[in-house]
C-alpha cells in the first residue's frame, strides 16, 4: 500500500535550516508529482509548490520562493524540503502529499502525517 | 489571485445531513476536490474530481459542482465525522493549487 513516512519533529532557532524528508512506498516514486503543504498552527492548508518526480524540477507558490528548496533522492523513493533562514512565523506541520498525477493539477491522494517544525529562541 | 470561500464552521446533528459548500468564481468549470482532516491528523481525500470518491471512502460522502458553488454532502453523520473539511482547485491561469480556508463541522 502507498506509504509517505516524513521525518521527525524540530526544534530550531531563528536563523537556523531545516530539512525534513519524505520516504515514499508502494508505487513507482518517479512517476507522481510531489507536493508540499503547509498548515500554521490552528489555520488551514497552504500549498508550498510540488517537485516534478521524473525531472527532478520545481515549482513554488508565492511566498515560498527564495528560502525553501525541494529537492530528491530517487535511489531511495525520497523528497525533501529545505526551508533556511528559518523564522518564528515558521513554525507549522509540513507535510508531504501524493499527487494523483505526473505534473501539478489534480487532487492529492496521498498525504504523510506531517513534520512539526517550531521556530524559538 | 482565485479565492475559495467556505463557511468557518458547520453542526449537524447526529443521523442528519451535512452540507459543507465551497464558493467560487465559475468553481463549476474546475475540477473540485475535499479533504477531511481529523484533529491532529494529516488531511485525507474524500472527494476527487467534484464527484468521485477513493476507495475506502464511505458512499455517504458526495459532492457537487454547479455555477459558483461546490458542495460535499455527508449523509448519516456519524460522530467520527466531525473533521475539518478543505475544499482545492487547481487555478491553471496562475499555475497554482488553491484550497479553501477549511470548515469545522461539529457533531452535536
Amino acid at each position: 500500500q502507498v506509504q509517505l513516512v516524513q521525518s521527525g519533529s524540530e526544534l530550531k532557532k531563528p536563523g537556523a535550516s531545516v530539512k525534513v524528508s519524505c520516504k515514499a512506498s508502494g508505487y513507482t516514486f518517479t512517476r507522481y508529482a510531489m507536493n508540499w503543504v503547509r498548515q500554521a498552527p490552528g489555520q488551514g492548508l497552504e500549498w508550498m509548490g510540488w517537485i516534478n518526480t521524473d525531472t527532478g524540477n520545481s515549482t513554488y507558490a508565492q511566498g515560498f520562493t527564495g528560502r525553501f528548496v525541494f529537492s530528491l533522492d530517487t535511489s531511495v523513493s525520497t523528497a525533501y524540503l529545505q526551508s533556511s533562514s528559518l523564522k518564528a512565523e515558521d513554525t507549522a506541520v509540513y507535510y508531504c502529499a501524493k499527487g494523483s498525477t505526473a505534473v501539478a493539477g489534480l487532487d492529492f491522494d496521498y498525504w504523510g502525517q506531517g513534520t512539526l517544525v517550531t521556530v524559538s529562541s | 489571485s482565485y479565492v475559495l470561500t467556505q463557511p468557518p464552521s458547520v453542526s449537524v446533528a447526529p443521523g442528519q445531513t451535512a452540507s459543507i459548500p465551497c464558493g467560487g468564481n465559475n468553481i463549476g468549470g474546475k475540477s473540485v476536490h475535499w479533504y477531511q482532516q481529523r484533529p491532529g491528523q494529516a488531511p485525507v481525500l474524500v472527494i476527487y474530481d467534484g464527484s468521485d470518491r477513493p476507495s475506502g471512502i464511505p458512499e455517504r460522502f458526495s459532492g457537487s459542482t454547479s455555477g459558483n458553488t461546490a458542495t460535499l454532502t455527508i449523509s448519516r453523520v456519524e460522530a467520527g465525522d466531525e473533521a475539518d473539511y478543505y475544499c482545492q482547485v487547481w487555478e491553471s491561469s496562475s499555475d497554482n493549487v488553491v484550497f479553501g480556508g477549511g470548515t469545522k463541522l461539529t457533531v452535536l
